[in-house]
């Protein structure tokens, strides 16, 4: 069974600035890819990132960075000079191959403040 | 492009009545799926479909809900009888894609209570 961790209160950040969202993962697959959703106030679930257990690179787009080490089945995500429309919910989330199912974490509020 | 249209966007019932809530996923996306989000949870995948074939219900409860896909494109979830259990956020998905990155599209989901 897959199980996503993440377990930070809620984190008020200073606009400009970077945050790091903590995610850890279980999995006994060899195979699988680690996502990160965006949920905001309005209720939809916006893909940010993505990246595969053996993508040697961590993955990158725009604002966002995925701190992958594979060793410590931790996914952070990296969100880089922070924006007033970054406040949400973040959700780390994990599909195994031949298995469209996503696992997801229970998420992380952040809120950025001017 | 249109994304996932789900309506209606919030829904109060009292229990033991029915509650359907329906889905329209983005065109050409073969892959449906309905979650549940409960307060302060992620989303739980209920039932996911290929085409008009369920291939993944396990967590859906069987003795209360129902789905349909008719003709692979849209789709419908039904609650019958509701409990006050059931008030959570009901989302769908929709991807067009096999293998590990999969990227799934959501709705802006259905807010259900019930009283």
């Amino acid at each position: 069974a897959q199980k996503i961790t993440q377990t930070q209160p809620g984190m008020f950040v200073q606009e400009k600035e970077a945050v790091t969202l903590d995610c850890t993962y279980d999995t006994s697959d060899q195979s699988y890819g680690l996502f990160w959703y965006k949920q905001p106030s309005s209720g939809e679930m916006i893909f940010l990132i993505y990246q595969g257990s053996y993508d040697e690179q961590n993955a990158t787009e725009g604002r966002y960075s995925l701190n992958f080490q594979k060793a410590r089945k931790s996914a952070n995500l990296v969100i880089s000079a922070s924006q007033l429309g970054d406040s949400a919910m973040y959700f780390c989330a994990m599909s195994s191959y031949g298995n469209n199912r996503l696992a997801f974490g229970k998420g992380n509020q952040v809120v950025v403040i001017p | 492009e249109a994304g996932v249209v789900q309506s209606p966007r919030y829904k109060i019932i009292e229990k033991k009545q029915p509650v359907a809530f329906w889905c329209n996923p983005i065109s050409g996306h073969n892959t449906l799926y309905w979650y549940r989000q409960n307060l302060g949870q992620g989303p739980e995948l209920l039932i996911r479909y290929e085409n008009e074939e369920a291939v993944d219900d396990s967590q859906l409860p069987k003795d209360r809900f129902s789905a349909e896909r008719l003709k692979g494109v849209d789709s419908t979830l039904k609650i019958q009888p509701a409990e006050l259990g059931d008030s959570a956020v009901y989302l769908c998905a929709s991807s067009g894609g096999q293998g590990l990155r999969n990227e799934q599209f959501f709705g802006p989901g259905t807010r259900l209570t019930v009283l």
